[in-house]
């Protein structure tokens, strides 16, 4: 099956750039999207196709994707912005299509 | 207002079972296909299972192919999940969760609060 891995943890100072990358075999051909998730809480979408956000996320939160690599970047990170983040795709060749990344703690420091 | 609340969840033993259920409101139910997905205590998101829109196609995770069922009713604006033959490794919060538009690749855009299921002796 499809595996999809990110870093166990990002940290990094209120106002800097965060960069959270999701790891996977041509992931570049696939759509990928990211989770956001705070302690106790459902996850919210935050980007979806790469680069596109739901409305009400804010500009701060882009994505990209190319190759092995898709990375969702947090600029001007604020304390609000500390949570687990996850990443997933649909492999249509897989019986298990649906994978979520091994997920990203982000520490604002 | 879109509006899923899960239901069902609670402590079984091992080998039991228990039906989980989803109640949605704020949406055309009928028209999105459904999934559950699960958390691990302390561990990632893990898809289960999900259902066409009107509950004719429907895939299982290998992890619980067999044991578990999901089906909808959409007059009643409800989706479940039938667990069967719980095993300690399916400890985990359980949501259902909403797709944004009808295509396979679609992400999930509304979530559950999710039901807490411990199978324990």
């Amino acid at each position: 099956s499809y595996v999809l891995t990110q870093p166990p943890s990002v940290s990094v100072a209120p106002g800097q750039t965060a960069r959270i990358t999701c790891g996977g075999n041509n992931i570049g051909s696939k759509s990928v999207h990211w989770y956001q998730q705070k302690p106790g809480q459902a996850p919210v979408l935050v980007v979806y196709d790469d680069s596109d956000r739901p409305s009400g996320i804010p500009e701060r939160f882009s994505g990209s994707n190319s190759g092995n690599t898709a990375t969702l970047t947090i600029s001007r990170v604020e304390a609000g912005d500390e949570a687990d983040y996850y990443c997933q795709v649909w492999d249509s060749s897989s019986d298990h299509p649906y994978v979520f990344g091994t997920g990203t703690k982000v520490t604002v420091l | 207002e879109v509006q899923l609340v899960e239901s069902g969840g609670g402590l079984v033993q091992p080998g039991g079972s228990l039906r989980l259920s989803c109640a949605a409101s704020g949406f055309t139910f009928s028209s999105y296909w459904m999934h559950w997905v699960r958390q691990a205590p302390g561990k990632g998101l893990v898809w289960v299972s999900r259902i066409n829109s009107d509950g004719s196609s429907t895939s299982y995770a290998d992890s619980v192919k067999g044991r578990f069922t999901i089906s909808r009713d959409n007059a009643k604006n409800t989706l479940y999940l039938q667990m069967n033959s719980l095993r300690a490794e399916d400890t985990a919060v359980y949501y259902c969760a909403r797709p944004i538009d009808y295509y396979d690749s679609s992400p999930f855009d509304y979530w559950g609060q999710g039901t807490l299921v411990t199978v324990s002796s």
